[in-house]
């Protein structure tokens, strides 16, 4: 079936570095494909998004680019702040019965320092 | 506009007993899914409701079942507790039926403990 998976964390930063999170996947078909952060005691919150190859999505200084040729779907920020510490989770559409669904990976935490 | 509410937000349960989970969907949305989050794990898809029909589940035992309402509010009900049901249970309502396309809107979870 479909997978996705993301590096491990923790990743441990300082205030102001360049992030990357890989993530990579596995699908048939052509699924739409999402970033979704977790910050502490909240739940999850679209970060960004992708529905066919090629497209950037971008929000917060966050970004990632859909590539097909590397079933890949990095997220990348220029400049991490303190308060982008929290869990993201790549995810991909899916479907299930008539339901359309999101698989999840197993998420990287990002903890940014002064 | 209120967001995607869930109750209880903490609960302690023993391995046999039955659990009740309940949840708000966003307004103006009328699709809502369950999502299981072990601990360190990413959210598995439990089932999707549509319309007060389930429309697609994931690999979950019977014993997880699920309502929708005519308000679109759900409930996930799990019988016979196991250990390993110990999780956050995430609601996510829709305006379609799932994310392609739309977002889906997560609410804080319920976080389960089966002792």
């Amino acid at each position: 079936g479909n997978s996705v998976t993301q590096m491990e964390g923790p990743v441990t930063l300082s205030e102001e570095a360049f992030l990357t999170i890989n993530c990579t996947y596995t699908a048939t078909g052509y699924p739409s494909l999402f970033w979704y952060v977790q910050y502490p005691g909240e739940g999850l919150q679209l970060l960004l998004k992708a529905t066919k190859a090629d497209d950037k999505g971008s929000n917060k200084g966050f970004e990632a680019t859909y590539r097909k040729e590397t079933t890949s779907f990095h997220l990348e920020k220029g400049s991490v702040q303190v308060s982008d510490s929290a869990v993201y989770f790549c995810a991909l559409s899916d479907r299930t019965g008539t339901a359309s669904k999101l698989t999840f990976g197993t998420g990287t935490r990002l903890q940014v320092t002064l | 506009e209120t967001g995607v509410t869930q109750s209880p937000t903490h609960l302690i349960k023993t391995r046999g007993q039955q659990v009740t989970l309940r949840c708000s969907s966003q307004s103006g949305h009328n699709t809502v899914s369950w999502y299981q989050q072990a601990l360190g794990q990413g959210p598995q898809f439990i089932f999707q409701y549509y319309r007060e029909e389930e429309n697609g589940r994931g690999n979950f035992p019977p014993r997880f079942s699920g309502l929708q309402f005519p308000n679109y509010s759900s409930e996930l009900n799990v019988n016979a507790l196991e250990l390993d049901d110990s999780a956050l249970y995430l609601c996510a309502s829709s305006s379609e039926q799932g994310p392609t396309g739309g977002e889906l809107f997560f609410g804080e979870g319920s976080r389960l403990t089966v002792l």
